[in-house]
């Protein structure tokens, strides 16, 4: 069974403050993606990483898919109020049956 | 807004009961999900439809079926309600059934069962 465990489940910053979301596995994975999901809605793809060691940049939200494509973290620099939800990472199989996995979350809060 | 649209938007019920919980994917979008996210099991891939037919099976309780309809929309029933089955639903859709393929997810239906 593929799993993705995400690290801090819970984080609360002020605004300003950098950060780092780790999400990891023992399973390999052919790509992973970070979702963002705020309160009463649906996650929202951010990102989808592919190649072991890719580095992509979205303003503010850096991510990084690991060498051996195991896991990946998500950086925010100077973290604002808008930031605030919960972020899901979500691995894609190396096999075509296999179906995304979710991460377990993380709930940031950023406060003014 | 995702395009992806689900109703009801809250729904309460009480144990035993049976619902059907509507979803419409995004125009032309073939490939419909359906997940459960609950606190303790995070989000969790129940059952994917791809043009009407049934493609891919997940944590989906034998309780619980699935259609996807002539139209694209899909339906998921859930029956013989339990209280452990609170939770939020989740419909997806992309536009073909590679897994890969980018999935828009609607904005829910949070069953609370009584």
């Amino acid at each position: 069974t593929q799993l993705l465990e995400q690290s801090p489940q819970f984080l609360s910053i002020q605004e300003g403050e950098n950060l780092t979301v780790y999400c990891n596995s023992s399973s390999v994975f052919s790509s992973l993606q970070w979702y963002r999901q705020e309160p009463g809605e649906g996650p929202v793809l951010l990102v989808t990483v592919v190649t072991g060691g890719e580095v992509k940049k979205l303003k503010r939200l850096t991510f990084q898919f690991g060498d051996a494509r195991k896991d990946s973290s998500l950086h925010i620099t100077a973290a604002q109020p808008g930031d605030t939800g919960l972020y899901l990472c979500a691995g894609v199989g190396t096999y075509n049956t296999d179906k995304l996995i979710f991460g377990t979350g993380t709930r940031l809060q950023v406060f003014p | 807004d995702s395009g992806v649209t689900q109703t009801p938007k809250h729904l309460i019920t009480a144990t035993g009961q049976r619902v059907t919980l509507r979803c419409s994917p995004r125009s032309g979008d073939l490939s419909v999900y359906w997940y459960q996210q609950s606190l303790d099991q995070g989000l969790q891939f129940l059952i994917q439809y791809y043009n009407g037919e049934e493609r891919a099976k997940g944590n989906i309780l034998e309780r619980f079926s699935a259609q996807q309809f002539p139209d694209l929309h899909s339906e998921l029933n859930l029956s013989s309600l339990e209280l452990g089955d609170s939770a939020l639903y989740f419909c997806a859709s992309s536009v073909a059934y590679d897994k890969k393929e980018t999935q828009y997810f609607g904005p829910g239906t949070r069953l609370l069962v009584l």
